[in-house]
């Protein structure tokens, strides 16, 4: 069975410092990787998709790299800002007997201070 | 676009008493997914759908029905609300399976 763990649970980081979120899964037999943010009480929010074939995906001041040799994600967030204050979570595209789904990280609750 | 959306956006039920949980896409998607997400627990998939006419049960199914008539669609249905079914519930859309995944609001459920 396929888990998906998140380290750390939680951070606290001062503005405008770089920071680095973990992503770790079991099973490397993945068809891709996405990460999400979700803001207390509201739903998820897309922020990068990487293809199980790509190492390294750059939206803004986000970059998600992928080793599926050693089951590894990682989002990094450059100079920090309040509004990324939220949950983020990774999630591995599996194809099971369950169907195709996402198996959801249970999340890094970030807090970016003043 | 509106994107993904759900209704409605809390929802108090008796135990017993059934509802259904409304999901609406307009971006032409042919995946569609329920999730619940628990504390704890994460999200887990309940009911997919791969296209109009056809859904698939996912990991926690029991207790909940699903069915696909339109493209933009899908509702979920629950059929005797119980107290293990408080959660928040959230819809997801895809051009596929392994595609990017879009999230709606959510609608936070509660069962007495």
């Amino acid at each position: 069975k396929q888990e998906v763990t998140q380290i750390p649970a939680a951070l606290s980081v001062p503005e405008g410092e770089n920071l680095v979120l973990n992503c770790s899964f079991t099973d490397s037999a993945i068809y891709n990787l996405q990460w999400f943010r979700q803001d207390p009480g509201k739903g998820l929010t897309s922020l990068l998709l990487i293809q199980s074939s790509q190492r390294e995906q750059t939206s803004g001041r986000l970059n998600a790299s992928l080793d599926k040799s050693s089951g590894r994600s990682t989002l990094y967030i450059a100079a920090s800002q309040p509004g990324d204050s939220a949950t983020y979570l990774c999630a591995v595209h599996i194809l099971t007997g369950g169907g195709n789904k996402l198996t959801f990280g249970t999340g890094t609750q970030l807090k970016v201070e003043l | 676009n509106a994107g993904v959306t759900q209704t409605p956006k809390f929802q108090v039920l008796k135990t017993g008493q059934s509802m259904t949980l409304q999901c609406a896409q307009d971006m032409n998607h042919e995946y569609m997914s329920w999730y619940r997400q628990d504390p704890g627990m994460g999200l887990r998939l309940i009911h997919y759908s791969v296209g109009a006419g056809i859904t698939d049960q996912g990991e926690v199914p029991n207790g909940y029905n699903v069915s696909r008539s339109t493209t933009e669609d899908f509702p979920l249905r629950l059929l005797s609300a119980a107290p293990s079914q408080t959660s928040v519930y959230f819809c997801a859309s895809g051009t596929g399976a392994f595609n990017e995944q879009f999230f709606g609001p959510g609608t936070r459920l509660t069962v007495l």
